[in-house]
């Protein structure tokens, strides 16, 4: 059973570009949260996705934004890219029925804009 | 905002000892509090959750407690080893369930042999 999986794992943009990353949750999970998490940071969350649709939303400008497609897989998309986008990104997935659970994490993507 | 704190960012003890992480939290009682690990360039990894009338956990080596008093948690690692070197985190779901998670900043474990 594979978990958690984001794509790419390194991504290198230069200022103002436009960059979208993948997310494929882990089998049986329905709801994708992602999250920004800077060198010595903890996550801070973005948004999440469930049934197509957001439903939550962190304190992030509307530069990010999201799809999540009928297969629950998601996507992240950040236009106009500054320097203080460069972070890990993480994907998390859950299971909407399940209260209170531990979150499901894939590995991340390290962007770094240039 | 709802605040979960770490106040230590580094930690570093010899193997075999006990290690101490702490977190607190400020402007929202949880239900819940979870405790992730996290290698470098990696995403977090699930460890335990405490739920508010559960005083305390255990998994193997590891122990959390809760004190709603205090507004924080503990947690233990025993008999330590050098693999469990690694940045550890603390959260809650701020109230909402399969919603957003709230972190603390991690405490950055190194055990020494």
């Amino acid at each position: 059973d594979a978990g958690v999986t984001q794509s790419p794992t390194h991504l290198i943009k230069t200022r103002g570009q436009q960059v979208t990353l993948r997310c494929s949750p882990k089998s049986g999970h329905d709801t994708v949260s992602w999250y920004q998490q800077a060198l010595g940071q903890g996550p801070q969350f973005i948004f999440q996705y469930y049934e197509e649709e957001e439903r939550q939303r962190g304190n992030f400008p509307d530069r990010f934004s999201g799809h999540q497609f009928p297969n629950y897989s998601s996507e992240l998309n950040v236009n106009a890219l500054l320097l203080g986008d460069s972070a890990l990104y993480l994907c998390a997935s859950s299971r909407r029925t399940e209260r209170s659970t531990e979150a499901f994490f894939g590995q991340g993507t390290r962007l770094t804009v240039v | 905002s709802q605040k979960i704190e770490q106040n230590s960012e580094a930690l570093n003890i010899q193997e075999g000892k006990t290690a101490t992480l702490t977190c607190n939290y400020t402007n929202y009682s949880p239900a819940y509090l979870q405790w992730y690990r996290q290698d470098p360039g990696r995403g977090p990894v699930f460890l335990l959750l405490i739920r508010e009338n559960e005083k305390e956990k255990r998994k193997e080596r590891l122990k959390v407690t809760f004190d709603t008093t205090l507004k924080q948690s503990l947690f233990h690692i025993t008999a330590s080893q050098p693999a469990d070197s690694a940045t550890y985190l603390c959260a809650h779901f701020g109230g909402s369930t399969l919603g957003r998670l709230y972190f603390g900043r991690g405490t950055q474990l190194t055990v020494w042999p």
